[in-house]
This record gives structure tokens, sequence and C-alpha cells, in this order.
């Protein structure tokens, strides 16, 4: 069974630093890798979407590498703001139509 | 992208009562929807997977009689909270997987609800 575990689970930065989140998964059969952007009370913003081909994707100050092989996945946000503080959530698809997902790293940016 | 709709987004409703979620495709037609439930600072789980013209499948440990789902269109899939119980507060959200015309998945608003 697909496990993701996120790390860390919290994180407070000041405004400015440059920052990565870590996810990993025990099954490197998947078939993409997507993170979100969780406000508190909200739904879910998607982010970043890497097909099981690809390596990484950018978007703006937000890079998501992915590491197949070792089941791993970083997402580095450049610059940050405390607009991004935010919980951060990672799935993976372990076939093209299911989706599992980590406990989420809450993120905060302090001005 | 894709726009899934779910309403409501907050409901607070009494023990015993029945609560319906409704999600809705927007702008393509889902065969197939799925329902997770995230209980505070805890990850999404999913509870079931519903298909359209068929009955829902769910994961172990969730009740079927009591998250009764209905797919019964192309463009809208329901989840009714039954006998509601305070323990059955959470924020539930409805996605639309990859396939059926989607490249990802696109996921509802969300529901927060509070059962007092």
């Amino acid at each position: 069974k697909q496990e993701v575990t996120q790390i860390p689970a919290a994180l407070s930065v000041p405004e400015g630093e440059n920052l990565v989140l870590n996810c990993s998964f025990t099954d490197s059969a998947i078939y993409n890798l997507q993170w979100f952007r969780q406000d508190p009370g909200k739904g879910l913003t998607s982010l970043l979407l890497i097909q099981s081909s690809q390596r990484e994707q950018t978007s703006g100050r937000l890079n998501a590498s992915l590491d197949k092989s070792s089941g791993r996945s970083t997402l580095y946000i450049a610059a940050s703001q405390p607009g991004d503080s935010a919980t951060y959530l990672c799935a993976v698809s372990p076939r093209n139509n299911d989706m599992r997902f980590g406990a989420g790293t809450r993120l905060t940016v302090k001005p | 992208g894709a726009v899934v709709s779910q309403h409501p987004s907050r409901v607070i409703c009494k023990s015993g009562t029945s609560v319906k979620i409704e999600c809705r495709s927007l702008d393509f037609q889902a065969t197939t929807m799925f329902w997770y439930r995230q209980f505070p600072k805890q990850s999404l789980m999913l509870m079931a997977t519903s298909n359209e013209g068929s009955k829902a499948t769910y994961e172990q440990g969730v009740e079927k009689d009591k998250f009764l789902i209905n797919h019964a269109s192309l463009t809208l899939s329901t989840l009714t909270v039954t006998s509601a119980h305070p323990e059955d507060s959470s924020f539930y959200i409805c996605s639309a997987p990859p396939g059926q015309g989607l490249t990802e998945a696109f996921f509802g608003q969300g529901t927060r609800l509070t059962v007092v």
C-alpha cells in the first residue's frame, strides 16, 4: 500500500528565505505527483503537477522535483513571503485514477 | 482547467440529522468522482469512489450505510452523511481524477461539516 510522508510537519521561517519541503513515497510505480496548497478551512489549490516521466516542474517562485527511483519529491520555494503561509500537501497517483496524500507541511512565513 | 463545484462550503447540523453535499462538474462529464475526508491536522483520506450509474466503492472502515453516495448523472455526485454525530465533523472534499478528458485531478472547494 502506498504511504506518503512529508517532512517537516511544520516549518516557520522569516520572510525572504528560500525553503525546501520534502515528500517521500513507498511505491515508485506512480503515474504522477502533485503538490497542493491548502489554506485554513479551505479547499486545495494545485501548485505543480509532475508526470512520472518528468524530473521537475517550475511555476514562478516554486520548483518541484521528482526522483521516482528513490521515492522522493521536493518543493522549493524561493524568496518566501507571508502570503505563502499555508499547508502544503504532496499527493501521488499510484495509477491513473487515485491519489494518496501526505499529512502536509504547515508553513509559516513571518514578516 | 476543469471546474468542480462543491456545495455547501460550510454546514452546521444537529446530531441525528442528515446532510447532503453536492459536487458538480461544470465543464466536463465526470464518470468517476472521489470523496475525501480530512480531520484537523491530518491528511486527506479517501472515503469512497463514486461511479456514474453504478454503486460506489467504499474504502475499508467507511460505513456505506452512513455515507450514502449517489452518482446519478455525469455532472453530479452527492455524499449524504446520515444520522450525523459530532465525530463526523470534518472537512469533506470531492475530486475528479485524471482520465475522463482530464490531465490532472481537480478538486471541489470542500465542505466544512460541524455536527452539534
